[in-house]
């Protein structure tokens, strides 16, 4: 079985720049989550999808970040302006059903200059 | 809101026994899991709880009060590979799923 794909493993910006980053859930999986881990922290929350709808964002800067999930499969997250305290890994994360475990990717490194 | 409390950081010796906690204070409650991170990987899947008491996997347990918002992981016969972060993660309603902010093991020789 596939794993959660996430693409680009690294990115480089500078600040107020604009980037984005791509996830590909594991097939069937109708829950996918963006969490955003700073060096040194647990994951936080940004946006968890239940297939194409928003079921909770409350930990999203929605003045600057933005997600989507077309079509209830795959997922892009996007940061439009980007400052110096967005450096972290952005980790996407997918489950089945309710009570059960989260597969993660291997995660997007965004370092922000 | 959520507020999940773990230590930030343990050193525990090679062939040991060591105790992580987690208390856990949210709106809603639907379970508990534990996770493993590696330095610079994802984090992988160890545990999940949903009712008081003891789950046991291999040397990893895993033990849950929901009266107390409490909970622990226990890792038995140390080894060096252990050495990671450990996150508590409490599963709420809607499926939501909140981490503490994990706790680094080192083992040492």
């Amino acid at each position: 079985e596939a794993g959660v794909a996430q693409s680009p493993r690294y990115k480089i910006i500078e600040k107020r720049q604009s980037v984005a980053f791509w996830c590909n859930p594991i097939s069937g999986h109708a829950t996918l989550y963006w969490y955003q881990q700073i060096l040194g922290q647990g994951p936080k929350l940004l946006i968890q999808f239940q297939n194409n709808g928003v079921v909770d964002d409350s930990q999203l800067p929605k003045d600057r970040f933005s997600a989507e999930r077309l079509k209830g499969v795959d997922s892009t997250l996007k940061i439009q302006p980007a400052k110096l305290e967005d450096s972290a890994v952005y980790l996407c994360a997918s489950s089945p059903l309710w009570n059960t475990e989260a597969f993660f990717g291997q995660g997007t490194r965004l370092t922000v200059v | 809101g959520q507020n999940i409390d773990q230590p930030t950081e343990m050193t525990a010796t090679e062939g040991a026994i060591v105790q992580i906690n987690c208390t856990y204070q949210t709106s809603g409650f639907n379970g508990l899991f534990w996770y493993q991170q590696h330095a610079g990987e994802a984090p992988t899947f160890l545990s999940y709880n949903v009712l008081d008491g003891l789950e046991e996997k291999g040397r990893f347990s895993s033990f849950l009060s929901r009266s107390k918002g409490y909970s622990y992981l226990l890792l038995k016969e140390l080894q060096m590979k252990d050495s990671a972060s450990y996150l508590c993660a409490v599963q709420t309603g809607a499926n939501n799923l909140f981490f503490g902010t994990g706790t680094r093991l080192t083992v040492i020789p």
